[in-house]
């Protein structure tokens, strides 16, 4: 199965670290998205990529937060100086931009700042 | 931001029951979507659709794009067990530029299902 794969599952952190989570979209997929969902709400989106390029950014990504698509491939996405209020699952998504667009979910990388 | 209005919030209903639920906005959308997603995990694709008063099926699962493009609905017939989960609708909306990058989600209906 080639779904979208993310890593880690789980992250624990201290407050006021760094984290990195990888995305790794379904292989034929040219678009990548991030969100972050708390409990009890949907997912929200975060950012959006067309191959490599980054073509949007949500509000709600700080200027904490990046996301990077190098080669047009996996995605990470950095939270600098963690916060309590980080804590969440960040979701990562792919689609094929052609036909109808429908994006796939990983399992997503649950994170906890202490 | 652009909500979607899920009811009911939760359902607690017998093995074998049938269940409805609903997602409604006050935006028009070009495509609905229905997810459902188990601890831990995230969300799977259960059915899409695209134009308005579009019905489509999954299995035991049936939706409909509302005619007024601002609601749809999902039912699932006989349930079971492993029905246990939330279900989310989700779209982009139409004043995104239509295109489909930028999904809304609704908080869901929590679904349980008593054996």
């Amino acid at each position: 199965d080639t779904g979208v794969s993310q890593d880690p599952r789980h992250k624990i952190t201290k407050r006021g670290q760094n984290v990195t989570f990888r995305c790794d979209p379904i292989s034929e997929h040219n678009r990548l998205y991030w969100y972050r969902q708390t409990l009890g709400q949907g997912p929200e989106f975060l950012t959006y990529f067309q191959n490599e390029a980054q073509l949007e950014k949500s509000r709600l990504l700080s200027d904490r937060f990046s996301a990077e698509r190098p080669k047009g491939s996996f995605s990470t996405l950095e939270i600098q100086r963690t916060e309590q209020g980080d804590s969440a699952m960040y979701l990562c998504a792919s689609s094929w931009r052609g036909g109808k667009n429908i994006q796939y979910f990983g399992a997503g990388t649950r994170l906890s700042v202490l | 931001g652009q909500q979607l209005n899920q009811s009911p919030q939760s359902m607690f209903i017998q093995e074998g029951e049938d269940v409805s639920m609903n997602c409604t906005s006050s935006s028009i959308f070009n495509t609905w979507l229905w997810y459902k997603q188990d601890p831990g995990e995230g969300p799977v694709l259960l059915i899409a659709l695209y134009k308005a008063g579009e019905l489509t099926s999954n299995g035991r699962l049936t939706a409909q794009f509302g005619t007024t493009r601002k609601d749809s609905f999902l039912n699932i017939s006989a349930s079971i067990p492993s029905d246990v989960g939330i279900y989310f609708c989700a779209g982009p909306p139409l004043h995104s530029g239509g295109s489909n990058y930028k999904l809304t989600f609704g908080k869901g209906t929590l679904l349980t299902v008593n054996p």
